[in-house]
């Protein structure tokens, strides 16, 4: 069963501009983690940002932010001010102990472009 | 530079050989994983190691592939006759164990080998 979904394969916005990547995710679990990570041409993956299921506050880790939205299952990652070197794909992942073991599940990405 | 590092970055195998890839995480993290990512895909978990013990392995991982993390430090994945199905990235990465929500840091992955099955 389909995990994490992430429905934008392909986003472009405006350098300097802000941009939000969706993610909605789908666990019975009570205590799960919420994970976004950058991946460039590269291929490395990058962590960016980890939201707790018991937080109450949205995660941010400088120009980035997590919307956590518990209610409605979702996750969506808030890139502000966005820079050229934001260009890459970009992964939605959720751990989920006692629902999918230590797994963790990644979503199929959204490509970011930023045009200058 | 103390990352998680793999070797090699790129293979080239027949169809038919067999690989072996090695990874070496974050020296104080307990945890490692393993991943195969295809194009156009999202990392797919395939095995995971807490210390030397393997605790869990995905449907993925078929009777010809196997890892290994002997002591608890660096891992190997092998695959025995390749196939050209098995062509992907295979990540591996590593974290501590958390006590937060999820149970678990962050993962930092390593930059990834490149399996090319002929």
């Amino acid at each position: 069963a389909q995990k994490i979904t992430q429905t934008q394969p392909g986003m472009f916005v405006q350098e300097k501009e802000a941009v939000t990547l969706d993610c909605t995710y789908d666990t019975s679990d009570q205590s799960y983690g919420l994970f976004w990570y950058k991946q460039p041409s590269s291929g490395e993956m990058i962590f960016l940002i980890y939201q707790g299921s018991y937080d109450e506050q949205n995660a941010t880790e400088g120009r980035y932010s997590l919307n956590f939205q518990k209610a409605r299952k979702s996750a969506n990652l808030v890139i502000s001010a966005s820079q050229l070197g934001d260009s890459a794909m970009y992964f939605c992942a959720m751990r989920a102990p006692r629902n999918t073991g230590n797994q963790f599940y990644f979503g199929t990405g959204t490509s970011l472009t930023v045009i200058p | 530079d103390t990352g998680v590092s793999q070797d090699p970055r790129h293979k080239i195998t027949k169809r038919g050989q067999n690989v072996t890839f090695r990874c070496d995480p974050i020296s104080e993290h307990n945890r490692l994983y393993w991943y195969r990512q295809t194009l156009g895909q999202g990392p797919e978990f395939l095995t995971y190691f807490q210390n030397e013990a393997q605790l869990e392995k995905s449907r993925l991982l078929s009777d010809r592939f196997s890892a290994e993390r002997p002591k608890g430090s660096f891992s190997t994945l092998e695959i025995q006759r390749t196939e050209q199905g098995d062509s992907a990235m295979y990540l591996c990465a590593s974290s501590l164990t958390g006590q937060g929500a999820g149970g678990s840091y962050e993962q930092y992955f390593g930059p990834g080998t490149r399996l090319t099955v002929t």
